[in-house]
C-alpha cells in the first residue's frame, strides 16, 4: 500500500487557517487522497478527498501538488471543535481492498 | 438520516471469555467494516462484510469473526478473550459499490479485558 507522511502535532489559533500537510511520493495514479478526523472520544469522520484537481466543501479545502506527490489539508478558520487527529488515507481505486490503512495522523491543537 | 450505530457502547469481560459486538449502518449502505483501535498499534482494519460476505479480512487471528445479515447489520465475535484486545472496535459503513466509497464510522464500543 503507498504510504503517507504527516507531522506528528500542529498547533493553530482559534479563527486562523490551518494547513495541514501530507507527503504521499509513492502515489500511483489511481490512488485517491483521502481525509478523515477523529475528535475526541468519537469514531473518525470523513472530511474531504480527491485524485487531481483541488476540492471545496463545507469542511475544508484541499489543495493537491501538480505532481500529487503531496496534499495540503486547509481549515480556513479553525473553531475549538476542529481540535482533533487528521488522517490523510490514500484508497487505491481497483484494488478491491475497501479499506482504510490509517497512520498515525496529525494531531491538530487550537488555541483559543 | 441516521448514522452508523454500535451496541453496547462500553463492555467489560475477562480473559478467556467471548464477546458479541453489534453494528447496525446507514440505511442504504450495503457494506460494513470493522476496526480495532489501540494506543499502541493506532487504527487497524478488521475485516469488511457486503451483502452478507466477507470480502476482505485484515491480518487477525482467527478469534475475530463477523457476519452481516440481510438487513446489512453486522455483529462481531472475539473468542478467547485476551488483555491485549483491550481497545476501542469501530464499525463503518459505506455503499460498498466503489473502494474508494466514503465509510461513515461509529461512536465505537470500548472493550476492557481484566
Amino acid at each position: 500500500d503507498a504510504k503517507t507522511t504527516q507531522p506528528n502535532s500542529m498547533e493553530s489559533n482559534e479563527e486562523e487557517p490551518v494547513h495541514l500537510p501530507c507527503n504521499h511520493s509513492t502515489i500511483s495514479g489511481t490512488d485517491y487522497i483521502h481525509w478523515y478526523r477523529q475528535l475526541p472520544s468519537q469514531g473518525p469522520e470523513y472530511v474531504i478527498h480527491g485524485l487531481t484537481s483541488n476540492v471545496n466543501n463545507r469542511m475544508a479545502s484541499l489543495a493537491i501538488a501538480e505532481d500529487r506527490k503531496s496534499s495540503t489539508l486547509i481549515l480556513h478558520r479553525a473553531t475549538l471543535r476542529d481540535a482533533a487527529v487528521y488522517y490523510c488515507i490514500l484508497a487505491y481505486s481497483g484494488a478491491g481492498s475497501y479499506q482504510l490503512t490509517f497512520g498515525k495522523g496529525t494531531k491538530l491543537s487550537v488555541i483559543p | 438520516k441516521a448514522g452508523v450505530t454500535q451496541t453496547p457502547r462500553y463492555l467489560i469481560k475477562t480473559r478467556g471469555q467471548q464477546v458479541t459486538l453489534s453494528c447496525s449502518p446507514i440505511s442504504g449502505h450495503r457494506s460494513v467494516s470493522w476496526y480495532q483501535q489501540t494506543p499502541g498499534q493506532g487504527l487497524q482494519f478488521l475485516f469488511e462484510y457486503f451483502s452478507e460476505t466477507q470480502r476482505n479480512k485484515g491480518n487477525f487471528p482467527g478469534r475475530f469473526s463477523g457476519r452481516q445479515f440481510s438487513n446489512s447489520r453486522s455483529e462481531m465475535n472475539v473468542s478467547t478473550l485476551e488483555l491485549g484486545d483491550s481497545a476501542l472496535y469501530l464499525c463503518a459503513s459505506s455503499l460498498g459499490s466503489r473502494d474508494t466509497d466514503t465509510q461513515y464510522f461509529g461512536p465505537g464500543t470500548r472493550l476492557t479485558v481484566l
